[in-house]
């Protein structure tokens, strides 16, 4: 699985979008750009995946770059509820179906 | 999405005993289950992958007669772990995969052991 590259920390004002990016410029063509996040002493939640094209769900939007290399989860109205550990994983659809997860970026929301 | 239960949900323990950690889905078949290990402030590593009916898979450095996994059933998974020592004291969290889930990971809320 492609290495990815988050900053360790972030804040972000509620109400406002939280925008998180993520490196992963070894990406191959098989493989998603998912994203989980863990709250504190809970388990990881799963949060929207994609190849290439954007994507949208009822919690956050991803935006994946057209060479690949990088994307942003997007969380559009961030809530006190959004503050935790959020993990961009690269992996192949197909095969190694391990998730590794690396240090993610820990995101604050400041009232 | 599916729901993956865990139990019990913090565990306390004198060094030298065992401790067997439930993992269940609760409304799919899981084909395959993981377990991982997280202290704090670090971020979750993968032991071992469990297929049910068959011999539990680990990861470099883990050892598989302390950490005992069985997946008996599609729907259940237990991770024994043997003679506890306190730098067992960790959260662990399995997480469960089905056929018909996509590839997709649910992860159970996670057990938090902490041996004296």
């Amino acid at each position: 699985d492609a290495k990815t590259t988050q900053p360790p920390s972030m804040d972000c004002a509620e109400g406002r979008a939280a925008n998180l990016p993520c490196n992963h410029s070894t990406i191959s063509g098989n493989e998603y750009v998912y994203w989980y996040r863990q709250i504190h002493s809970q388990g990881p939640q799963y949060i929207i995946h994609g190849l290439k094209n954007n994507e949208t769900n009822e919690m956050a939007s991803l935006i994946i770059t057209e060479d690949r290399k990088s994307s942003t989860l997007i969380l559009p109205h961030a809530t006190l509820r959004d503050t935790a550990v959020y993990y961009c994983i690269a992996r192949s659809y197909f095969g190694n179906e391990k998730l590794t997860f690396g240090t993610g970026t820990r995101l604050t929301i400041i009232p | 999405g599916a729901v993956v239960s865990q139990h019990p949900s913090r565990v306390i323990c004198k060094s030298g005993t065992s401790v067997k950690i439930e993992c269940r889905s609760l409304d799919f078949q899981a084909t395959t289950m993981f377990w991982y290990r997280q202290f704090p402030k670090q971020s979750l590593m993968l032991m071992a992958t469990s297929n049910e009916g068959s011999k539990a898979t680990y990861e470099q450095g883990v050892e598989k007669d302390k950490f005992l996994i069985n997946h008996a059933s599609l729907t259940l998974s237990t991770l024994t772990v043997t003679s506890a020592h306190p730098e067992d004291s960790s959260f662990y969290i399995c997480s469960a995969r089905g056929d018909r889930s996509s590839y997709e990971q649910f992860f159970g809320p996670g057990t938090r052991l902490t041996v004296l």
